[in-house]
């Protein structure tokens, strides 16, 4: 099994830009995370996908960022126009079931910096 | 939200020393997660639980539910013990984990 693949690794774009990572979650898992680190806030939950369908998108900034998942092996986070402050690592994570109540699998994250 | 605190955010020890990382959290969950990052960065998932103990290698996990407490503790801890260890939590149905900050371990050899 490959894991949780992400793309890019790595992501250096200028303030203004729209920025896309990709996110393919372990076949067979019906739950997708979107997270972000940061050195100040730690990591921090952005949306989550429950069988292709965003179940709480609370944790999304602002409306710049948004997410969807066309299909169950596909996930795309975008940011629109990034901001230095949008800065950080994105993990997408899956699982096999909803919620807390399972292993989640992290991908290597992509890490991102909006100069 | 649930609220979930570490201690301590640093520690650094001697290759050998039995190692013990605490968190707490506030509002009742369906599972804990002990998560641990390498100077890397990539995020491995080492225990998830929801009551009792697990142990793993060298590794162990405990937590009380009525205490709203957890711990892992390394055994004979070596210096490719060295990384972030991360505690979250999930509260079931449609969440995804709440973290706390992190401890970042440092075993010298």
């Amino acid at each position: 099994d490959a894991g949780v693949i992400q793309s890019p690794r790595h992501e250096v774009t200028e303030m203004g830009q729209e920025v896309t990572l990709r996110c393919k979650p372990i076949s067979g898992h019906n739950s997708l995370f979107w997270y972000r680190q940061t050195m100040m806030r730690g990591l921090e939950l952005l949306i989550y996908f429950n069988n292709n369908v965003p179940i709480d998108d609370s944790g999304m900034p602002e409306d710049r960022f948004s997410a969807k998942m066309p299909n169950a092996s596909f996930s795309t986070l975008k940011i629109q126009p990034s901001e230095p402050r949008d800065s950080a690592v994105y993990f997408c994570a899956s699982s096999q079931l909803a919620g807390g109540g399972e292993t989640q699998y992290f991908g290597p994250g992509t890490r991102l910096l909006v100069l | 939200k649930n609220e979930v605190e570490q201690s301590p955010q640093n520690l650094t020890a001697q290759e050998g020393e039995f190692i013990t990382i605490n968190c707490s959290y506030s509002v009742g969950i369906s599972a804990l997660h002990w998560l641990q990052q390498h100077p890397g960065g990539g995020i491995v998932s080492l225990f998830m639980l929801s009551s009792g103990k697990k142990k793993h290698g060298r590794l162990i996990a405990t937590i009380n539910i009525q205490e709203k407490h957890s711990s892992l503790h390394i055994t004979a801890s070596h210096p490719r013990d060295s990384a972030v260890y991360i505690c979250a939590v999930g509260e079931g149905g449609a969440d995804g984990l709440t973290f706390g900050k992190g401890t970042h371990l440092i075993i010298q050899p």
